[in-house]
């Protein structure tokens, strides 16, 4: 089955500066690759996705990249700000849609001000 | 998108007890997820409930204590069987938006077993 390792676990940035955010999956049949905002007390919701088709992927201050070769991609935040502090996950998959999908550990982020 | 009315919020149940937790989905799906939610961890993998069939289950988890129910393409439950403190967790149910592939969440499902 699919291993999924998300990096870091934690992570402080000032308000303004950028967080990058990597996931690393086992399966190389995998492709598609979304990224989950949790905000506390609140249920998951994806804020960006990327097929394999495509490298990257920006939708205003956020963005994804995808290195399928090396089986890893990253969620980059540029000029965070207060409302970005959540946990962020990954859930890498097949794109079966009925395929089971299984999450990072997650990325608890905080914004500093 | 898809819209999942999940119930209970929330509840405080005795040691022993069992609950059931219910989510209905506005659209057919083929397949609904079940997920625990453990304080300050991600999300795992309980079951998966296919309609017509019997779910299937994750390592670590078995039909006698989270028996599921599919009897519809809109309808799932979970029960929580002889629950006891370590079942105490977030429960939330979801499912896979056909065209985009995007996974949505009911609102969860909040246990605290005493």
């Amino acid at each position: 089955g699919e291993n999924v390792e998300q990096h870091p676990s934690t992570l402080s940035v000032q308000e303004g500066d950028s967080a990058v955010i990597k996931c690393t999956y086992s399966d190389s049949a995998s492709n598609y690759f979304p990224w989950y905002k949790q905000e506390l007390g609140k249920r998951p919701q994806l804020i960006i996705d990327i097929r394999s088709n495509v490298g990257e992927k920006k939708d205003q201050r956020i963005a994804v990249t995808l290195n399928k070769t090396a089986k890893h991609f990253s969620l980059h935040i540029t000029e965070t700000q207060p409302e970005d502090s959540a946990v962020y996950f990954c859930a890498p998959r097949r794109g079966n849609r009925d395929d089971k999908i299984i999450f990072g550990k997650g990325t608890r982020l905080h914004i500093l001000p | 998108s898809a819209v999942i009315s999940q119930k209970p919020s929330r509840d405080i149940c005795q040691r022993g007890t069992s609950l059931t937790i219910q989510c209905q989905v506005d659209s057919q799906v083929t397949m609904m997820f079940w997920y625990r939610q453990q304080p300050g961890q991600s999300l795992t993998l309980i079951a998966t409930a296919n309609q017509g069939s019997e779910a299937t289950y994750e390592s670590g988890f078995v039909i006698d204590k989270f028996p599921i129910s599919r009897p519809n393409l809109t309808f799932s439950t979970l029960t929580v069987s002889n629950m006891s403190p370590e079942d105490s967790s977030i429960y939330l149910c979801s499912v896979v938006s056909g065209y985009t592939g995007e996974l949505f969440f009911g609102e969860g499902s909040r246990l605290t077993v005493l």
